[in-house]
């Protein structure tokens, strides 16, 4: 059973830059597309963007210029970068992996709150 | 604003059936993307409930059920039960722009 567990600081400066790790437990990260999704307070789901095991990646328009995900498949890892944060970007982010980009999220992380203040 | 809308709060009394729209537009569910759902209990993480407009994974009760015509998709839930009431969102795929993943904004079901 796939396992997946965030990771990073729970409180970011505005103008700062949020840094979140996803690990990941009991598969490969070969074959997968591995993505970040975040849950502003009182707000839907929005997806942040996915990167697959080759490294290409493919982001959300409306956060593209800001974000960047990255993978260490020696870890077992794969991490968010959000540059530039502002109190919007408070949030519950989630790690998730689907087996196709248009496919649903079969897994899922408990989700990590990260604030956005000064 | 979500690309894929939902009525924000639906609510039925135990046993009874509740239905939640999902609508969206040409360039996603219009497309011929597939639609997923997924159920949100407070304090823990989404749980898919519905994955190809209409098909259960396994372990998901046959009171749940999805379907899609057009640009939009529904979830029905029959015989209401107290556990149902959760957050349901349903997901599918953009081709606007750069093609990406899309949710709806969410319905808080409310089991009365």
């Amino acid at each position: 059973q796939v396992q997946l567990q965030e990771s990073g600081p729970g409180l970011v400066k505005p103008s700062e830059t949020l840094s979140l790790t996803c690990s990941v437990s009991g598969g490969s990260l070969s074959s997968h597309y591995w993505s970040w999704i975040r849950q502003p307070p009182g707000k839907g789901l929005e997806w942040i963007g996915y990167i697959y095991y080759s490294g290409s990646t493919n982001y959300n328009p409306s956060l593209k210029s800001r974000v960047t995900i990255s993978i260490d498949t020696s870890k077992n890892q794969f991490s968010l970068k959000l540059r530039s944060v502002t109190a919007a970007d408070t949030a519950l982010y989630y790690c998730a992996i689907s087996l196709n980009p248009a496919d649903p999220f079969e897994y899922w992380g408990q989700g990590t709150l990260v604030t956005v203040s000064s | 604003q979500s690309v894929l809308t939902q009525p924000p709060s639906v609510s039925g009394a135990p046993g009874q059936r509740v239905t939640i729209s999902c609508t969206g537009s040409s360039s996603n569910i219009g497309a011929g993307f597939d639609v997923h759902w997924y159920q949100r209990v407070s304090g823990t993480a989404p749980k898919l409930l519905i994955y190809g407009n209409s098909n259960r994974p396994s372990g998901i009760p046959d009171r749940f059920s999805g379907s899609k015509s057009g640009t939009s998709a529904s979830l029905a839930i029959t015989g209401l039960q107290a556990e149902d009431e959760a957050d349901y969102y349903c997901q599918s795929y953009d081709s606007s722009l750069s093609a990406h993943v899309v949710f709806g904004g969410g319905t808080k079901l409310t089991v009365l």
